[in-house]
């Protein structure tokens, strides 16, 4: 079955430690895309990429690093630098490059940093 | 910037009894909009999408949404909705642009009651 999806669905992490979010699709999308939720905030970008080895900030990028190196794969560290790190964590993917395509989301990882 | 807002963070109806969520956007031009749904620890799925045309979208499981450009207003609606209905609904506008990055709305949670 064609999908994309994240891995693992929850994650517990000391403070201090970096920690990696796996997001994968086998849609042959271009783009894909990485969102941050907190409860009664909706989602904010934190990061996209339109292209394999390309990649730009979103709203909200501070204490994120991301890495294109395949087109299926689309991983997020999450860093020391960010302060408050523990919330539920959307990866997205699109099919092509026009403005017009619709994103597709993965079921989700929730980081909780203890 | 483009901005959406969702009046009602939460909203309670009776089985069988008709649905509004209601969401304004805030967009320089015609815009792309959006509803999904998230059940709880879930992605998001995309119920139905306005970029042009026809004002009323239909959508999936029953859900329609109506364009009002005059009032920059995309509501959902449904005309009798079930238990599996309770979820949390986002509505969400596009950028018209290559990058197509989504703003969100901060959500609104359906309870049904029985």
């Amino acid at each position: 079955d064609g999908g994309i999806t994240q891995s693992p669905k929850y994650l517990f992490r000391k403070e201090g430690q970096n920690v990696t979010l796996s997001c994968e699709q086998n849609l042959n999308h271009d783009a894909m895309y990485w969102y941050r939720q907190d409860p009664g905030q909706g989602l904010r970008l934190i990061y996209y990429s339109q292209i394999v080895n390309d990649f730009q900030k979103g709203d909200i990028a501070e204490g994120y690093s991301v890495s294109r190196e395949k087109k299926e794969s689309f991983p997020l560290t999450v860093t020391s630098a960010q302060k408050n790190p523990t919330a539920f964590y959307l990866c997205a993917s699109r099919p092509g490059q026009g403005w017009a395509d619709t994103q597709y989301f993965g079921p989700g990882t929730r980081l909780t940093v203890l | 910037a483009q901005s959406v807002t969702q009046p009602d963070i939460h909203i309670t109806v009776s089985e069988g009894a008709s649905l509004e969520l209601r969401c304004n956007y805030s967009y320089g031009a015609t815009p792309y909009l959006f509803w999904y749904v998230q059940s709880p620890g879930q992605g998001l799925q995309l119920l139905l999408k306005y970029f042009s045309g026809d004002t009323l979208v239909q959508g999936i499981k029953g859900f329609e949404a109506e364009f009002k450009r005059s009032q920059s207003s995309f509501n959902l609606r449904k005309p009798s909705v079930h238990w599996s209905d309770a979820a949390e609904y986002f509505c969400a506008v596009g950028a018209r642009n290559a990058g197509n990055m989504l703003t969100f709305g901060g959500g609104t949670r359906l309870m049904v009651k029985p």
